[in-house]
């Protein structure tokens, strides 16, 4: 199984919402990943865990929370949302010693109004 | 921390055709060198990539080469397919982890 699932596909959120993202995958990678990707450009990194503890935050505004809760899974909570946040959030994951490829899953297309 | 440049931002090539698309790194201790390709509304897959022992890498109509000298490496798509059009992004990795993304480059191929 080399497949990473997100859910849920779509997310519409107001400003004074929280929702929460997940992501899972059992190809046993003990680095998971999220990025942001906005129309027309590349995937931005966020967050990394390795072996479940955040190893790489690059500097998310903190209403954007990261969990792992198991090496299986991975949550974004979402707080207190700007319409500017809106976007395609991915999740992904490897090997955590830079052994073989990232796999991408297919994404949540966030909107916030 | 890196800096990716990749060229050109879009590319427009005849069915049949070769494509070729460039990117440029920073970071000399960078050693891991992939291109994604992401159709539209999907995710970034993972078509090729090359380590830094490595000077070029194929599979079928697909190739990469590394300079590591000028630090560049670039992607070969020969006999283009309409089913090749998507965007591609090269994403030298920094450190261990961190995938640093090129602005894409998105390919067209004319039937």
């Amino acid at each position: 199984d080399t497949e990473v699932t997100q859910t849920p596909k779509h997310l519409v959120m107001g400003m004074t919402n929280k929702k929460s993202l997940k992501c899972e995958q059992h190809m046993g990678h003990r680095a998971m990943y999220w990025y942001k990707q906005k129309a027309k450009k590349p995937p931005e990194l966020m967050f990394v865990y390795s072996y479940e503890k955040l190893s790489i935050n690059e500097s998310v505004p903190s209403r954007f929370s990261p969990e792992c809760p198991n090496s299986s899974l991975l949550n974004l909570h979402l707080h207190a949302l700007q319409p500017e946040d809106s976007a395609l959030y991915l999740c992904a994951s490897s090997h955590p010693r830079g052994v073989g490829e990232q796999y991408f899953g297919p994404g949540t297309r966030l909107t916030v109004t | 921390g890196e800096n990716v440049e990749q060229h050109p931002s879009t590319l427009s090539v005849q069915e049949g055709d070769s494509a070729v698309i460039k990117c440029t790194y920073s970071d000399s201790a960078s050693n891991y060198f992939p291109w994604y390709k992401q159709e539209l509304g999907k995710r970034p897959q993972l078509i090729i990539d090359i380590r830094s022992n490595v000077g070029e890498k194929k599979d079928q109509r697909i190739a990469v080469t590394l300079n590591k000298t000028a630090k560049h490496f670039s992607l070969h798509i020969t006999e283009t397919q309409p089913e090749d059009s998507a965007v591609y992004f090269c994403a030298p990795r920094e450190g261990a982890q961190k995938l640093v993304f090129g602005q894409g480059t998105r390919l067209t191929i004319n039937p």
